[in-house]
């Protein structure tokens, strides 16, 4: 059974400063992991879709790496601003379905 | 629309009660999904159409809880004699699925409060 575990659970950083978040799997057989961000009593955005065949994406100041056979993946985030404050949900999809298995998610506060 | 719209919001209700959850996904897309998102955790998958059909209802916890899409576009969550435990924030998302590329679009969740 697939698992999806994040670490860390939470994270404070001053603004400016460049982090990075982690999400790993147990089992390497994905299809693609996603990335996703939830603001408070809202619903969640999509942020970067890594295709299994593919090795990192890139969308401004965010980069997401995915190593299957290690069954890890992070994001990176550069140049780090109060707005990105928010939860940072790492999901895999095993099939083309949207059938997703998400970890806990990382709670980021950046303070100004 | 130009979104996934959820309705309602917020629900409470009285431990014992049925309740529905409605979720309009976005114009032509034909895949819908339903998750449950508990306090503090990842959403979890509960069931997902292609059409009109339930392609995948794996992730229904009991026979209480129930769905469906009888046009193959909106979308009713149903719960049968509810639980405490049963409370959570419910998210759909829709897709319009080809090759290659699943983004799908989540809408922003109904609160459903059992109490």
């Amino acid at each position: 059974k697939q698992e999806v575990t994040q670490i860390p659970a939470a994270l404070s950083v001053p603004e400016g400063e460049n982090l990075v978040l982690n999400c790993s799997f147990t089992d390497s057989a994905i299809y693609n992991l996603q990335w996703f961000r939830q603001d408070p009593g809202k619903g969640l955005t999509s942020l970067l879709l890594i295709q299994s065949s593919q090795r990192e994406q890139t969308s401004g100041r965010l980069n997401a790496s995915l190593d299957k056979s290690s069954g890890r993946s992070t994001l990176y985030i550069a140049a780090s601003q109060p707005g990105d404050s928010a939860t940072y949900l790492c999901a895999v999809g095993m099939d083309s379905s949207y059938k997703l298995i998400f970890g806990s998610g990382t709670r980021l506060l950046v303070r100004p | 629309g130009a979104g996934v719209s959820q309705t309602p919001s917020n629900k409470v209700t009285e431990k014992g009660k049925y309740v529905e959850l409605r979720c309009d996904p976005i114009s032509g897309h034909t895949a819908l999904y339903w998750y449950r998102q508990s306090l503090g955790q990842g959403p979890e998958f509960l069931i997902y159409f292609q059409g009109t059909g339930a392609a995948d209802d794996s992730g229904l916890p009991n026979d209480r809880f129930f769905a469906v899409r009888p046009e193959g576009s909106v979308s009713t969550l149903k719960i049968q004699r509810t639980e405490r435990g049963d409370s959570a924030v419910y998210l759909c998302a829709s897709s319009f699925e080809y090759l290659g590329n699943t983004e799908a679009f989540f809408g922003q969740g109904t609160r459903l409060t059992v109490v």
